[in-house]
């Protein structure tokens, strides 16, 4: 069975503070596919970056950066001096094997000036 | 942008009514998803399909069907509505490619009331 887990429901950083959002997944399949989306208040989804199983290599794009690490199945997201217009709910997303594409119940940041 | 367009994108509906939202998509891509939005649940995948008349269910079905008769268009029916089904619902779509891990795109979402 396929599982993501994003245990932080919400958190709040000032402005410039890093910040880093927890994803861990679950999964029977060797090959897989992670995901993280960005929801701002008006709503859309907004893809961010896409990694698969056989690639372990950090990705950093801009003040964003993402850890992930098969050992403890965790695919983990930082934003480096946080600004107000990233405040939004960021999803975690796995797809693998049946192609049930599931997402994490989310983490809503807010970035406080 | 991706093409990817719900309908109706507000509907109020009562208890017990029958009720079907509509996904269009214009990129003849081969995945189609539907979820669902809640508080507290993020989304939850209600169906999807892996092409025309091919489809399974997700994590929470009940209540729902799905159909699609053709590569663009994919419905979401609540065969009776209720309460519990007030909720967000966006309709997405991926190429499949590369074993499926592509990226999702997705529809605006359809703000569902039921009274």
């Amino acid at each position: 069975a396929q599982k993501v887990t994003q245990a932080q429901t919400e958190i709040s950083v000032v402005e410039k503070e890093d910040v880093t959002l927890d994803c861990v997944y679950e999964t029977r399949d060797t090959t897989y596919y992670l995901f993280w989306y960005k929801q701002p208040p008006s709503g859309e989804l907004v893809f961010l970056i896409r990694r698969n199983s056989f690639d372990e290599q950090n990705e950093i794009s801009g003040r964003y950066s993402w850890n992930f690490q098969k050992s403890t199945s965790s695919f983990n997201f930082t934003i480096t001096a946080s600004q107000v217009v990233d405040s939004a709910v960021y999803f975690c997303a796995l797809i693998s094997g049946t192609y049930k594409y599931i997402f994490g119940t989310g983490t809503r940041l807010k970035v406080l000036a | 942008d991706a093409g990817i367009t719900q309908s109706p994108r507000h509907k109020v509906t009562e208890t017990g009514t029958p009720v079907t939202l509509r996904c269009h998509q214009t990129e003849n891509h081969r995945y189609m998803y539907w979820y669902r939005q809640d508080p507290g649940h993020g989304l939850r995948l209600i169906h999807y399909s892996y092409g025309v008349k091919d489809t399974d269910k997700g994590e929470v079905s009940d209540g729902y069907s799905v159909s699609r008769s053709k590569t663009e268009d994919f419905l979401l029916t609540l065969e009776s509505a209720t309460s519990s089904q007030t909720s967000v619902y966006f309709c997405a779509t991926t190429t499949g490619a590369g074993a499926g891990g592509t990226e999702a795109f997705f529809g605006q979402g359809t703000r569902l009331t039921v009274v």
